[in-house]
Formats: C-alpha cells, structure tokens, sequence
C-alpha cells in the first residue's frame, strides 16, 4: 500500500534560518505529490505540488523537487519568517486509478524572532 | 469562489448528546471527504463520498458515527451518543477527481465533549 513518513516535530529554528522538511513515500505507481500547510486554527491548504519525477513544485518561497530515485519529496526554505510557523504535511496521490490521497502525521515547525 | 463550508466551527456538547456537523463542498466536486484530526492520531480518514453515494466508511471508528450525503451540496457527519474521546477537529474537504488531484479543505469544527 502507499504511504508517506516525514521527519518528526516539531522543528524550531530563528527567523531567516534555512529549512528542510524531509519527506520520503512509497506507492505502487506513478504518483502526484504534495506539500500542504495548516496554519493555527484552520483548515489544510495546498502550499505546491508536484506531479511528475524530477518536477519542482515551489511557492511562497518554498520549494520541493520530486526525486523517484530516491522516493523523496523534501521541503525546503531558504529564509523563514515568523508567519511561516504552522503544520506541514506531505501526501501523495495516486493517478490515473481511484487511490484515495495519503497524507504523513505532519510536522510543526515553530520560527522565533 | 466559496470554498469548503462547514458549521459549526466550534461546538461543546455534553457526553451522551447528537452531535451533527455540516459541510457544503465545492461546486463540481464530485468527492467529498471527513476526516478527523487529533494530537494522538493525527488525521484520520473517516469516510469518502463520489457522486454522494459512500464509497470507503472503514475509517469510521463506530456505530456511534454516520455520515450522509442526500445532495451533491450538503453533507453530514453525526455522532451519536457522543463522549469524550470524540474531542476532535473535523475537516470536511472536497476535490474534483480523486486522482493526483489538490483535496480542498474547510476550516473545520471544533468539536469538545465534555
């Protein structure tokens, strides 16, 4: 079956630090994937995606490369902010089949001034 | 364009009491999704619709919880009895197809059984 493990939480770092939030899947096909971001008290969102091997998703100054060799889908951030400061889950999605999407536990990352 | 709606966004109920939670996806979604979300188990699951009819309820966790869909607009998860361990966040989340496609979330109800 699919499945998706990221790093355990939570991160902490200090405003402007670099960020990696590693993520690695398994699945029996060729799937999308996903990063998403749940800020305090709402709902998941789509922060980018990804839907073929070797295609990098990015947004908002986020950024993740879809690495088949690897089975990984990494996130990663130059310079964090305060306001970046949420819970980021990675899922994948199968195509072309009626898969539902399976998401990771989440990772809480916290950014101090 | 509206997103996913769901009310209420909090609710704090006594053990023993029916609890139902409403969601109104998207327009032209054709897959509507509950899932539940705690500190312990994270996000769960519960049940998925297409088209409204139930397609997988295996992550429904007891008799206790149903969930129905009479229209392609309007849906309902209902717990009943409720306790405390129902204590939760609710998502209810829509997509259009359910292959490598974004899954659209609501911002959810609170849910405290006291």
């Amino acid at each position: 079956g699919n499945s998706v493990t990221q790093m355990e939480g939570p991160v902490t770092l200090s405003e402007e630090a670099f960020l990696t939030i590693n993520c690695t899947y398994t699945a029996t096909g060729y799937p999308s994937l996903f990063w998403y971001v749940q800020y305090p008290g709402e709902g998941l969102q789509l922060l980018l995606k990804a839907t073929k091997a070797d295609d990098k998703g990015s947004n908002k100054g986020f950024e993740a490369t879809y690495r088949k060799e690897t089975t990984s889908f990494h996130l990663e951030k130059g310079s964090v902010q305060v306001s970046d400061s949420a819970v980021y889950f990675c899922a994948l999605s199968e195509s072309g089949g009626s898969y539902i999407p399976t998401f990771g536990r989440g990772t809480s990352l916290i950014v101090h001034p | 364009d509206a997103g996913v709606i769901q009310s209420p966004r909090h609710e704090v109920t006594e053990m023993g009491q029916e609890v139902t939670l409403r969601c109104k996806p998207i327009s032209g979604h054709d897959y509507l999704f509950w899932y539940r979300q705690t500190m312990m188990r994270g996000l769960e699951l519960l049940i998925y619709f297409n088209n409204n009819v139930p397609i997988d309820d295996s992550g429904m966790p007891e008799d206790r919880f149903s969930a129905k869909m009479p229209n392609a607009s309007f849906s309902t998860l209902k717990i009943q009895p409720s306790e405390p361990r129902d204590s939760a966040v609710y998502f209810c989340a829509s997509s259009p197809v359910i292959s490598g496609n974004t899954i659209y979330f609501g911002e959810g109800s609170w849910l405290t059984v006291v």
